[in-house]
C-alpha cells in the first residue's frame, strides 16, 4: 500500500526554525518528484515547494511565500522528504501535506498532514 | 502567474441531484495538466480528475470532468450522501502549482 506519513509538527515561536519529515511507504521513492503543500486553518489548499524525482534530475522549486526561507530535501535511502522552516512567521501556520505528484503534475497520495503552529 | 477561480462558492443540492462545478484560468492552459482533488473535513485531499477529464484511480464514474482552454468543469452526475465535501481545481505552469480557491457542496 502506497503511504504518506508526515511528522514534526509543533507550537513554535516566529523567527524559530523546525523541520517536518515525510516517510514513505509502498513504492519507490527516488522515481517520484515530491511536494509540500500547506492549509492554514479554514483556508485552502497552497502549494508550498516541489522537488523533482532523482532518475529526472535535481530540479527544486519553492512558493514566493517561503522562498528564501524554507529548504525540501530528499533522503531516497531512508525513503524520506524533508521541509527545513526557517524564519517562521504566523502566516505559516497551516497543517503541512507531503504529496507525490505524477509527471503531468498532478498530486495522486497524500499525507495525513502535521500541523505547524507559529505563535508566541 | 495563473490565478484559478471557482464557481461557485457554495453549491446546495440534495441528495440525487447533479452538482456542476466550475474552475475558470485566467489564461489558457493546457489540459494535461489540470485536476481536480475532493477534501473532506479532518482529511487530506483525494485525486479525482486529472488532465481534465481522466477520472484516477478507484474513482466511481459518477464523477467525470470536460473542459479546454480556460474553462474546465467537474460534474458529480448524482450525489451521493459521501460527496458533500469542498472540491478544488488545481493547475501546474512553469515551476509552479496552483489551487483554486474551492468549491464546497453542501446538503441542501
Amino acid at each position: 500500500e502506497v503511504q504518506l506519513v508526515e511528522s514534526g509538527g509543533v507550537l513554535v515561536q516566529p523567527g524559530g526554525s523546525l523541520r517536518l519529515s515525510c516517510e514513505a511507504s509502498g513504492f519507490d521513492l527516488k522515481s517520484y518528484s515530491m511536494n509540500w503543500v500547506r492549509q492554514a486553518p479554514g483556508k485552502g489548499l497552497e502549494w508550498v515547494s516541489y522537488i523533482s524525482s532523482t532518475i529526472t534530475g535535481s530540479n527544486i522549486y519553492y512558493a514566493d511565500s517561503v522562498k528564501g526561507r524554507f529548504t525540501i530535501s530528499r533522503d531516497n535511502v531512508n525513503d524520506s522528504l524533508y521541509l527545513q522552516m526557517n524564519s517562521l512567521r504566523a502566516e505559516d501556520t497551516a497543517v503541512y501535506y507531503c504529496a507525490r505528484s505524477r509527471p503531468t503534475a498532478y498530486f495522486d497520495c497524500w499525507g495525513q498532514g502535521t500541523l505547524v503552529t507559529v505563535s508566541s | 502567474e495563473i490565478v484559478l477561480t471557482q464557481s461557485p462558492g457554495t453549491l446546495s443540492l440534495s441528495p440525487g441531484e447533479r452538482a456542476t462545478l466550475s474552475c475558470r484560468a485566467s489564461q489558457s492552459v493546457s489540459s494535461s495538466s489540470l485536476a481536480w482533488y475532493q477534501q473532506k473535513p479532518g482529511q487530506a485531499p483525494r485525486l479525482l480528475i486529472y488532465g481534465a477529464s481522466s477520472r484516477a484511480t478507484g474513482i466511481p464514474d459518477r464523477f467525470s470532468g470536460s473542459g479546454s482552454g480556460t474553462d474546465f468543469t467537474l460534474t458529480i452526475s448524482r450525489l451521493e450522501p459521501e460527496d458533500f465535501a469542498l472540491y478544488y481545481c488545481q493547475h501546474y505552469g512553469t515551476s509552479r502549482f496552483t489551487f483554486g480557491p474551492g468549491t464546497k457542496v453542501d446538503i441542501k
